[in-house]
This record gives C-alpha cells, structure tokens and sequence, in this order.
C-alpha cells in the first residue's frame, strides 16, 4: 500500500523558513515524480514544486520561485520542501503526493499544516 | 498558464439526483498525437485529502463506483454521478495535466437537500 507521511509543518513568522519532509512506503519512491500541492484553510488547490524521480528536474509555481526548493532523497525515500521567506499568503496545507507519470497525482499524502502569522 | 474555471461553485441535490459539474480550460488540453485529453477530476471529502477518481477525462481509477463518469474534450469537460449518495458530499476539483503549471479548477462543492 502506498503511504506518504509529512512532517516539519508548524507556525512560523513572516520571513522565516521551514523544511518540511515526506516520507514515502509501499512503492519504488526513486521511479517515481513527486510533487508538493497546497491548500489554503477553506480555498481549493494549488501546485506548488515537483521534482523527477532521479532528482535532476525540478519545477516551480511562479509564486514560490526563488523562495522555495525541492529535493529529494531517494536512499531516504524521502521528499523536502526548504521554504524560505515565508509569507501569510503561504499558510496552507502542504501536501506531498505521487506523480502518475503524465503529471496527476494518484496518490496523496494527509497534509502538514504550515501557518505564516506574526 | 492554463485556467480552469469549474461551474457551479455549490450545488444541493437530493439523494438519487443526478448531479453534473462543469470544467473550462482555457486553452485545449487535447494532445493531438495520442487523442488523450490530459484531463483529471478529484473528490475531496471533510478533513480527507483529495482522491483522484478519473484520468484522461473519463478513465475511472480503479474501485471508483460506475455512478461517477466523465466527458467532453479539448476544453469542455463534466464530472456527472449519475445517482447521489450520502457519500459522495465533498467537492470536486478537475485539473489539467497538458502543461505547467499544473492548475486546478476552484471546486464544485456537492451537498445533499
């Protein structure tokens, strides 16, 4: 059974940073893309970063370009997302989810909650 | 980008009602060289994250109930549950998979009356 568990989510101030994890069981994590997707409290989806399985490739929504990197550690099976210069319009449920192969997700992760607040 | 405009935003159906949600793209998602619209709809219940339910506009995911079915092509698309379950209150999200960014629809948020 495919699992992805996330971590590292939290309450942090405007300009700070966060590192959060997906910890990913019950697949080959290393065949697979894996994306983060956020979900503002209430408001519907948004793709945020995704990386190919060997970690050469990323990509990025504009509106997280030069704060955000993805990574990946595939001994870990692991995903990261080192979030930099946080803003309040980036409070969000970060989800990690499972890339198809043709750029949907068919697996997902239950979400970290991340809160950008003074 | 692409812009997928989902219609209604809400809507109440009394259970065994058929339901039908609305998806726009903006531009064509159809690719030409396989004729697959690069097409998905997911359903979000309470407190759940999203589960995709169909890709390619009208492949149901395996265990998904043949209540739930999906058309259309290029850019007009519909999410249709032929028959309303308790179960089926959540909302609805289409995506587009043609290119990134990737982008969802705003949601059809289903209700029972």
């Amino acid at each position: 059974e495919v699992q992805l568990l996330e971590s590292g989510g939290g309450l942090v101030q405007p300009g700070g940073s966060l590192r959060l994890s997906c910890t990913a069981s019950g697949f080959k994590f290393n065949n697979y893309g894996m994306y983060w997707v956020r979900q503002p409290p209430a408001k519907g989806l948004e793709w945020v970063s995704g990386i190919y399985g060997g970690g050469t490739n990323t990509f990025y929504a504009d509106s997280v370009k030069g704060r955000f990197t993805i990574s990946r550690d595939n001994s870990k099976n692991t995903l990261y997302l080192e979030m930099n210069s946080l803003r309040a319009e980036d409070t969000a449920r970060y989800y990690c989810a499972r890339n198809s192969g043709q750029n949907f997700f068919d697996s997902w992760g239950q979400g970290t909650l991340v809160t950008v607040s003074s | 980008d692409i812009v997928m405009t989902q219609s209604p935003d809400s809507l109440a159906v009394s259970l065994g009602e058929r339901v039908t949600i609305n998806c726009k793209s903006s531009q064509s998602v159809l690719y030409s060289h396989n004729n697959e619209n690069y097409l998905v709809w997911y359903q979000q219940k309470s407190g759940q994250p999203p589960k995709l339910l169909i890709s390619w506009a009208s492949t149901r995911e395996s265990g998904v109930p043949d209540r739930f079915s999906g058309s259309g092509s290029a850019t007009d698309f519909t999410l249709t549950i032929s028959s309303l379950q308790a179960e089926d209150v959540a909302v609805y999200y289409c995506q587009q998979c043609y290119s990134t960014p990737l982008t969802f629809g705003g949601g059809t948020k289903v209700e029972i009356k």
